[in-house]
């Protein structure tokens, strides 16, 4: 059965620590690797990983895709109090159509 | 439109009733997924949509959940017989294409008294 395990499931950190959120799969047939922030309802796409090795970047964010290791890794620096969210990870498999797994989530709480 | 929506925002029934979730994705994004989240759990999969057909309803639980999408834009979601485990948050996401970056609604907050 298709997995998506994320870690941990709660961080809580004070401003201006940087923060390392794992996630891990063992799914057939993967396609790519997303993560996305959830703060109220609407998951809001962060980064889509289909290459290892290669690092995403989006100001203080980024993330890098392991395919041997299957597990991939979203990094905060310097977080802020607006940093507080759940954030998901989700693999995308195909398997005639796609669908997507998702990870329950890390929950962050930032302190100021 | 600018973004997904959905409607209601809430919607509280009681157990055995019918209900009807409306998801409205962004204009010209032809693949639609349904997803339902519980307190403390990532979105499961329930339901894809590829144009007007159902191309995975694999994660459907049981007969008593049904979607449509009969032009190919909106779709609506619909459970029979509501029961206190239904409650939950349903999500719906649209994108360009069966593989690309899904933008999800706000979701509709479920409650079965």
């Amino acid at each position: 059965e298709d997995k998506v395990v994320q870690s941990p499931l709660s961080l809580v950190v004070h401003e201006g620590d940087t923060v390392t959120l794992n996630c891990s799969y063992e799914v057939t047939n993967f396609r790519s690797l997303l993560w996305y922030k959830q703060e109220k309802k609407a998951p809001t796409f962060l980064f889509m990983l289909t290459s290892s090795g290669i690092e995403k970047k989006s100001g203080r964010l980024s993330s890098i895709l392991d395919k041997k290791e299957l597990f991939s890794i979203l990094n905060i620096t310097a977080t802020q109090t607006g940093d507080s969210a759940v954030y998901l990870c989700a693999v995308e498999v195909i398997s005639g159509t796609y669908k997507y797994i998702f990870g329950t989530g890390t929950r962050l709480k930032v302190l100021a | 439109g600018a973004g997904v929506s959905q409607t209601p925002s809430n919607k509280v029934t009681e157990k055995g009733k019918y209900v009807e979730l409306r998801c409205d994705p962004i204009s010209g994004h032809t693949a639609l997924y349904w997803y339902r989240q519980s307190l403390g759990q990532g979105p499961e999969f329930l339901i894809y949509f590829q144009g007007t057909g159902a191309a995975d309803d694999s994660g459907l639980p049981n007969d008593r959940f049904f979607a449509v999408r009969p032009e190919g834009s909106v779709s609506t979601l619909k459970i029979q017989r509501t029961e206190r485990g239904d409650s939950a948050v349903y999500l719906c996401a649209s994108c360009s294409g069966g593989s690309d970056t899904q933008y999800f609604g706000p979701g509709t907050r479920l409650t079965v008294l």
